[in-house]
């Protein structure tokens, strides 16, 4: 079954590394994605990977995926207080057609 | 290069109302999605529109409804509103000409509150 678990919460302080973490449940998802929310507005993309990759860096953005451990993070270097955000991830399993099952989402806090 | 725009923003309806959500794709996207965003959750895949047709449904009743037109923006349809139904309604675009369809774009999206 699709399954998709987060923390729900994580601070850091600013220009420390945050790290977020993620599992999931089907093994068939083929792409792995990030996005992030802040208050009152939709979601934008912040990077993706595909399954058979292992890490994918982004600028401050890296994302390792263990698909042994069906496990997925997001690291991000040097945090700002515009990182203060809900992080999602989400999983994408082929079925003919293209959706995302998203988990409950990290709220990140970031403090001066 | 337009984004995916949703209108209206916000809304208010009562129950057993019936409501309409409008989005505009993003610029040569041929795919929309809309996703329901219960408050504390995460989205959650309503049903995808491909070419006017639906392309994929998830575990939401028949009264909700869709429809996507030649330009490819797209209409969702709640009858009968239920309190329950208040939410974030967050329409997303891929595919087609202006991009992958692995990669979806989400909009804004439109809260919708039910008394």
């Amino acid at each position: 079954g699709e399954d998709v678990e987060q923390s729900l919460f994580l601070s850091v302080r600013e220009g420390d590394s945050s790290v977020i973490n993620c599992t999931y449940t089907d093994s068939s998802s083929t792409y792995l994605y990030w996005y992030k929310q802040e208050p009152g507005a939709g979601l934008q993309l912040l990077t993706y990977i595909f399954s058979n990759m292992d890490m994918k860096q982004d600028q401050r953005l890296t994302v390792l995926l263990n698909k042994k451990d069906k496990h997925l993070s997001l690291r991000i270097a040097d945090t700002q207080t515009g990182d203060s955000a809900i992080y999602f991830c989400a999983e994408s399993i082929p079925r003919g057609y293209s959706t995302l099952t998203f988990g409950k989402g990290t709220m990140l806090l970031v403090s001066p | 290069e337009t984004g995916v725009t949703q209108s209206p923003t916000h809304l208010i309806k009562t129950r057993g109302q019936q409501v309409t959500l409008r989005c505009s794709s993003q610029s040569g996207h041929n795919t929309v999605s809309w996703y329901q965003q219960a408050l504390g959750q995460g989205p959650q895949f309503i049903f995808q529109y491909y070419r006017e047709e639906e392309n994929g449904r998830g575990n939401f009743p028949p009264r909700f409804s869709g429809l996507q037109f030649p330009n490819y923006s797209s209409e969702l349809n709640v009858n009968a509103l239920e309190l329950d139904d208040s939410a974030l309604y967050l329409c997303a675009s891929s595919g087609g000409s202006g991009g992958s369809y692995n990669e979806q774009f989400f909009g804004p999206g439109t809260r919708l509150t039910v008394l």
